[in-house]
């Protein structure tokens, strides 16, 4: 059975530093890997989408990794600034049937000014 | 486009009351998918729908659950009859594709007393 893990739960700093977010799984056989930020009150919003060919994915200050072998997706944020402040949530497809999306817990993000 | 479409926006009833929700997705998207999301569960995939014919329900809690989709702008989640532990955020999502990029709603803040 595939579970996705983000740790930390949250995480708090300063403007302008870089920050890494953390996803693993634990069945590496997916479709693809998919970073949504949702902020409070909101639905989820589609930040990055990586197919399991592809080894990451940028946009923007985003830089989104995957490493299939190891279970292991990063969410990479250049520059924060405080309205990157929400939380942001991994998800695994593990083929193309939508029914297979697994969700991680996600990691709330606070940056401060 | 004015994105997925959600109401209402926020519901409280009493235990045992039917509770209807509604979802117009995004205009010429396929797929459409009601998760629900809770502090303990996390976000979790009841059912999804394509070329509006329920393709996996096996998300769905229980028999309380139903959910139809009567046309390709329209689906509607009930809870008949509603239980506290119902209590949560519902979201409807659509997509272009089944695999695609899936857009949320606002959802819709459910509380059973």
């Amino acid at each position: 059975k595939q579970e996705v893990t983000q740790i930390p739960a949250a995480l708090s700093v300063p403007e302008g530093e870089n920050l890494v977010l953390n996803c693993s799984f634990t069945d590496s056989a997916i479709y693809n890997l998919q970073w949504f930020r949702q902020d409070p009150g909101k639905g989820l919003t589609s930040l990055l989408l990586i197919q399991s060919s592809q080894r990451e994915q940028t946009s923007g200050r985003l830089n989104a990794s995957l490493d299939k072998s190891s279970g292991r997706s990063t969410l990479y944020i250049a520059a924060s600034q405080p309205g990157d402040s929400a939380t942001y949530l991994c998800a695994v497809r593990r083929d193309s049937s939508a029914s297979k999306i697994i969700f991680g817990s996600g990691t709330r993000l606070s940056i401060r000014p | 486009d004015a994105g997925v479409i959600q109401s209402p926006r926020h519901e409280v009833t009493e235990m045992g009351q039917e509770v209807t929700l509604r979802c117009k997705p995004i205009s010429g998207h396929n797929s459409l998918f009601w998760y629900r999301q809770t502090m303990m569960r996390g976000l979790e995939l009841l059912i999804y729908f394509n070329n509006n014919v329920p393709i996996d329900d096996s998300g769905m809690p229980e028999d309380r659950f139903s959910a139809k989709m009567p046309n390709a702008s329209f689906s509607t989640l009930k809870i008949q009859p509603s239980e506290p532990r119902d209590s949560a955020v519902y979201f409807c999502a659509s997509s272009f594709g089944s695999a695609d990029t899936q857009y949320f709603g606002p959802g819709t803040r459910l509380t059973v007393l």
